[in-house]
């Protein structure tokens, strides 16, 4: 158990709909970073977040958008689903000082858009 | 983005050494992480290098050579539970951090 935790575990939609992803990073971990990783692919770099401001933007669709509340918790949220976006969407979480060499992921979302 | 070139598919027996290979792109590179992923699981940790040279933990150790811009997870004494796909992941400046596609690792006994 990585310490950090997503819900909803599965999520299957529709075409056109708008989804929420929620994470809980690891207890005093600043940095939260958000992951897509379609069948049999690799890891595409979302957005990162830290202390509650986006520090690093990659792959992300003009569609999906994130935020980091005082909390620290993130939410990834998704809109206008196309079957495309379905994937495992997995949220990782590192250190205080926002080193990023040792990241810890969150077991997932499988998300389904049919 | 930045792309990272590792190998699909690797098989090798039960208590055999693997390398891994990953070459990577240079402009603004600052250290190669490799992870860990089961199938349907999570991806965890295994290592870091920004430093050129070899760091070992345990029966995986890996390599980094800057001025080659590659690096590679060797892995020793396979085991079954082994089997598992690795990405080597590449962090950059401007807080960017990219993952190679994966190589799938088939341990045989």
């Amino acid at each position: 158990d990585s310490g950090v935790t997503q819900t909803p575990k599965h999520l299957i939609t529709a075409t056109g709909q708008r989804v929420t992803l929620r994470c809980s990073p690891r207890s005093g971990d600043l940095s939260v970073y958000w992951y897509q990783q379609s069948l049999d692919q690799g890891l595409q770099f979302l957005i990162q977040y830290y202390n509650g401001e986006e520090r690093a933007k990659g792959n992300i669709l003009e569609r999906f958008s994130a935020q980091q509340f005082p909390d620290l918790h993130s939410e990834l949220n998704l809109s206008s689903l196309e079957l495309g976006d379905s994937a495992l969407y997995f949220c990782a979480s590192s250190g205080a000082g926002g080193t990023y060499n040792e990241q810890f992921f969150g077991p997932g979302t499988r998300l389904t858009v049919l | 983005g930045q792309s990272l070139e590792q190998p699909s598919e690797v098989t090798a027996v039960e208590g055999a050494i693997v390398q891994i290979n990953c070459t990577y792109q240079t402009s603004g590179f600052y250290g190669l992480s490799w992870y860990q992923q089961h199938d349907g699981g999570a991806p965890t940790f295994l290592s870091y290098n920004a430093l050129d040279g070899l760091e070992e933990t345990g029966r995986f150790s890996s390599f980094l050579s800057r001025s080659d811009s590659y690096g590679y997870l060797l892995l020793q004494e396979l085991q079954m539970k082994d089997s598992a796909s690795y990405f080597c992941a590449a962090g950059y400046n401007f807080n960017k951090f990219y993952f190679g596609s994966g190589t799938k690792l088939n341990v045989k006994p």
